[in-house]
């Protein structure tokens, strides 16, 4: 299976400001998928990154709060803007299908 | 539409055996299953098709039931390196629309 590095694994934000998420996989994939856990939680999809398209995003996402770049095959960034308390969470991305998804160790979000 | 799961918990000791179960209201075309242990993230289990056998490795099995639309997941002789939070995860069509369940919290005492 895949091997995804995500950076940062933590931060802390002051309202207002955004902070970008990488990840960055071991081999090239067609799809990355970006996750929200918040805390005791399930994981929630974001949106789903494909190379060279636009990013598809689930509903109550919108591209303008969760700007997705996908600039090759093994990379992908999640960008959470205009920052708040509310956006305080664990955001994983995601890789795989037919056996199983991988994720990366996620970023834990604070935001105050 | 995310699956539901029962129970919400669960409290071993070691060596216990536990079933955690997964339902959907809508037929499915595979189920995954996912391990995440506190602060870490999810580990995928194993992975059940529409139309494929009971799965398992070790001491952890799973089942999955197409007409009910269930799928259950079997840990016997449980050991401390079981806790974690269980989920399922299950999609409804050949890369369409998979959604985690709520997860199960599994406790395993010594």
């Amino acid at each position: 299976s895949a091997v995804i590095s995500q950076k940062p694994s933590r931060d802390i934000c002051q309202r207002g400001t955004s902070l970008t998420i990488q990840c960055q996989v071991d081999s090239q994939v067609t799809m990355m998928f970006w996750y929200r856990q918040q805390p005791g939680q399930s994981l929630t999809l974001i949106a789903t990154a494909n190379q060279g398209s636009e990013a598809t995003y689930e509903s109550g996402f919108v591209i303008d709060k969760f700007p997705i770049s996908r600039p090759n095959l093994t990379f992908s960034t999640l960008t959470v803007s205009n920052m708040s308390p509310e956006d305080s969470s664990i955001y994983l991305c995601s890789v795989g299908h037919v056996y199983g998804y991988t994720f990366g160790s996620g970023t834990r979000l604070t935001v105050v | 539409q995310q699956p539901v799961q029962s129970p919400q918990a669960v409290i071993l000791r070691e060596g216990e055996d536990a079933v955690i179960n997964c339902s959907s209201s809508k037929a499915l075309y595979s189920v995954h299953w996912y391990r995440q242990k506190h602060g870490e993230a999810p580990v995928f289990l194993m992975i059940l098709l529409k139309g494929g056998e009971q799965k398992g490795h070790e001491k952890i099995s799973a089942s999955f039931n197409e007409k009910k639309q269930q799928s259950s997941l079997y840990l016997t002789a449980s050991q401390l390196s079981y806790s974690g939070t269980y989920f399922c995860g299950t999609e409804d069509n050949y890369g369409q629309n998979f959604v985690f369940g709520p997860g199960t919290r599994l406790s395993v005492l010594p």
